[in-house]
């Protein structure tokens, strides 16, 4: 149990183009997901949080009119980076959580995706 | 602000060796922590937790931690490696419902 997909796992673009990434739980509800963005070598960034329903909250730094989050539903997350240039690839990771109350909700991690802007 | 190191960047060690990766955190309250492994092309797993209570905490394939606050530490332990064992390492701790993640160690396992 405690799956989650994220598609495509790598994706090449051209400068300027735009990539939609997706973020699925497959076998739980997920009232939050996470977006990460994993630089080689260097450790995880929280770019937003994303509540179903709602509009992201997005960390400090990170341009929300670049990366467009959508949670439209309970299963799924979108991540889309508009306009994309070279300094936007990199490996982008959701992770999923589930609200079943208690002091901590575990999340659950999508393999990644790897975006590379040509 | 909350942060999280790991020194090493990457480790070498034998098949069968014991192995101990180390985390420190800085927290003034009490942290949760926690340790994840990430192997290629897959996503983050979580192997164990910390929250409170024993600070010898057990985690899945044969992994332990220790919490010691007067170090400052949540050290990842194994007393024999296995080859499938190599991967990523991510020491966290959680803070206002946001994990923050150490810059990872990768482990290498020699035959």
């Amino acid at each position: 149990g405690a799956v989650v997909s994220q598609h495509p796992s790598w994706v090449i673009c051209k400068s300027g183009t735009s990539v939609k990434i997706e973020c699925r739980s497959l076998d739980f509800q997920a009232t939050t997901m996470f977006w990460y963005r994993q630089f080689p070598k260097q450790s995880l960034m929280l770019m937003a949080t994303s509540n179903e329903g709602s509009k992201a909250t997005y960390e400090q730094g990170v341009e929300k009119d670049k990366f467009l989050i959508n949670h439209a539903s309970l299963t799924l997350s979108t991540l889309t980076v508009t306009s994309a240039h070279p300094e936007d690839s990199s490996f982008y990771i959701c992770s999923a959580q589930n609200q079943d109350g208690g002091l901590y909700n575990e999340q659950f991690f999508g393999p990644g995706t790897r975006l590379t802007v040509l | 602000a909350q942060s999280v190191t790991q020194p090493d960047i990457h480790i070498t060690v034998s098949e069968g060796a014991s192995l101990e990766l180390r985390c420190n955190y800085s927290y003034g309250a009490t942290p949760y922590l926690f340790w994840y492994v990430q192997s290629p092309g897959q996503g983050l797993q979580l192997l164990l937790k910390y929250f409170s209570g024993d600070t010898l905490v057990q985690g899945i394939k044969g992994f332990e931690a220790e919490f010691k606050r007067s170090q400052s530490s949540f050290n990842l332990r194994k007393p024999s490696v296995h080859w499938s064992d190599a991967a990523e390492y991510f020491c966290a701790s959680l803070g206002f419902q946001k994990l923050v993640f150490g810059t990872g160690t990768r482990l290498l396992v020699s035959p």
